[in-house]
């Protein structure tokens, strides 16, 4: 079955204790991509990679870090998390271009 | 302005009807559109996308496009009760093509 796979579903943790979200695909995908959801702000792309070793800044990248080392695993990072980061995020792939085509289940992140 | 503009609803449409969303977006050079559909509690669906001016039908779904006017919209024909969510637009934005998405319009098919 295709999927892209999340994990943490659910997380809380505490400032600055930094974190990881792993996101793996089945797809045999290049393009990844990681967004935040919050109330009122709607979808907002974080990070996104066309391909191993080539990643680039979407329109929220502030306080985050990605690596692409793998084709199918594309893992958010926290160095320092902050109560601002305290969201619903989603990881999601496509086979070319840059918009998702599949979505995880998300992952919901609460920084006290 | 907004750069993807959305009417955030509820949009309350009887079962059998035609529901119409539409999205305004700011970006005269945009080239991509797509819809996605999110319902409560679950991630988002790619359902449509289109890239050229005019309509493009997928079973009950029709996308319309006209950049002149800078609008995207998409239509539910026969909206069934299933069809209640959330739908979002998202353009690629012209100057530097990173995908934006709207807020979303909340659809509520009344049975």
């Amino acid at each position: 079955e295709a999927q892209v796979t999340q994990n943490p579903r659910y997380l809380i943790t505490v400032t600055g204790k930094k974190l990881t979200v792993t996101c793996s695909q089945n797809m045999n995908h290049e393009y990844m991509s990681w967004y935040r959801q919050d109330p009122g702000l709607g979808l907002r792309q974080i990070y996104y990679s066309m391909n191993v070793e080539v990643t680039d800044k979407g329109d929220v990248p502030e306080g985050y870090k990605v690596s692409r080392k793998e084709k199918r695993n594309f893992p958010l990072i926290l160095e320092s998390p902050s109560p601002n980061q305290t969201s619903l995020y989603f990881c999601a792939s496509s086979l070319r271009g840059g918009h998702p085509q599949h979505f995880g289940d998300g992952t919901r992140l609460s920084i006290l | 302005q907004k750069e993807v503009e959305q009417n955030s609803g509820p949009l309350s449409v009887p079962e059998g009807a035609i529901a119409s969303l539409n999205c305004t977006y700011s970006d005269r050079g945009s080239q991509s559109f797509f819809w996605y559909r999110q319902y409560s509690g679950k991630s988002p669906e790619l359902i449509m996308s289109i890239y050229s001016n005019g309509d493009k039908e997928d079973g009950r779904f029709t996308a319309q496009l006209n950049k002149a006017s800078q609008y995207v919209s998409l239509l539910i024909r026969d909206s069934q009760p299933s069809d209640s969510a959330t739908y979002l637009c998202a353009v690629f934005r012209g100057r530097d093509d990173k995908i934006i998405f709207g807020k979303g319009t909340r659809l509520h098919i009344l049975p």
